[in-house]
């Protein structure tokens, strides 16, 4: 089966400028999962959609990321303004289950993200 | 908060050296447990996970971890490593809601 699509693979932008990240999740899995990976740390979950419902967003900084899944498939990630500590790797990850991860999750190969 | 903890940040071993992995997590209620591995330029992979019967689960290229309930810990072993083991490895907690926890990750180095 097809793996979870992200893009960009790569991206640098200065701070304050916005970006956005694309995730394309497996054909049929209903949670979708934005993670935050800093170096040297371990993923830190962002949001957590069902189908196109938000299920947790509790550790999303609001006032500047932003999340949206439309028709419960593709999700898009927003950061506007950036700062430089949101240099991470952003990973999409999808599961079948309803989010217990009972059937483990499938990650994407992540976004790095560098501002500078 | 819940938290997962893993005890060594960088592990280097020779080829054919038995591995043990620690991973523990402080939450008391019912718990399912993940490892998952990162080989180098790659993404995330499941390794094994843990949900109920046998407390002792295999996965995936010879690994294998135990729970063990009373130490809050789901170690991760493998008898005999391999160059090809080489990686970053990540102990995972999800406490029976929605959200998962990973510990910040072990890098295994294995010296052909």
């Amino acid at each position: 089966e097809a793996g979870v699509a992200q893009s960009p693979r790569y991206k640098i932008i200065e701070k304050r400028q916005s970006v956005a990240f694309w995730c394309n999740p497996i054909s049929g899995h209903a949670t979708l999962y934005w993670y935050q990976q800093i170096l040297g740390q371990g993923p830190k979950l962002l949001i957590q959609f069902q189908n196109n419902g938000v299920v947790d967003d509790s550790q999303l900084p609001k006032d500047r990321f932003s999340a949206e899944r439309l028709k419960g498939v593709d999700s898009t990630l927003k950061i506007q303004p950036a700062k430089l500590e949101d240099s991470a790797v952003y990973l999409c990850a999808s599961s079948l289950d309803s989010g217990t991860g009972s059937t483990g999750y499938t990650f994407g190969s992540g976004t790095r993200l560098t501002v500078v | 908060a819940q938290s997962v903890s893993q005890h060594n940040h960088h592990v280097i071993l020779s080829e054919a050296a038995s591995l043990e992995l620690g991973c523990n997590y402080s939450y008391g209620g019912t718990v399912n447990l993940f490892w998952y591995v990162q080989y180098p330029g790659q993404h995330l992979q499941l390794l094994l996970k843990y949900f109920s019967g046998d407390p002792l689960v295999k996965g995936i290229k010879g690994f294998e971890a135990e729970f063990i309930k009373s130490k809050f810990s789901f170690n991760l072993r493998k008898p005999s490593v391999q160059w090809s083991d080489t990686a970053e490895y990540f102990c995972a907690v999800n406490t029976g809601g929605f959200k998962t926890i990973f510990g910040a990750g072990t890098r295994l180095f294995v010296k052909a």
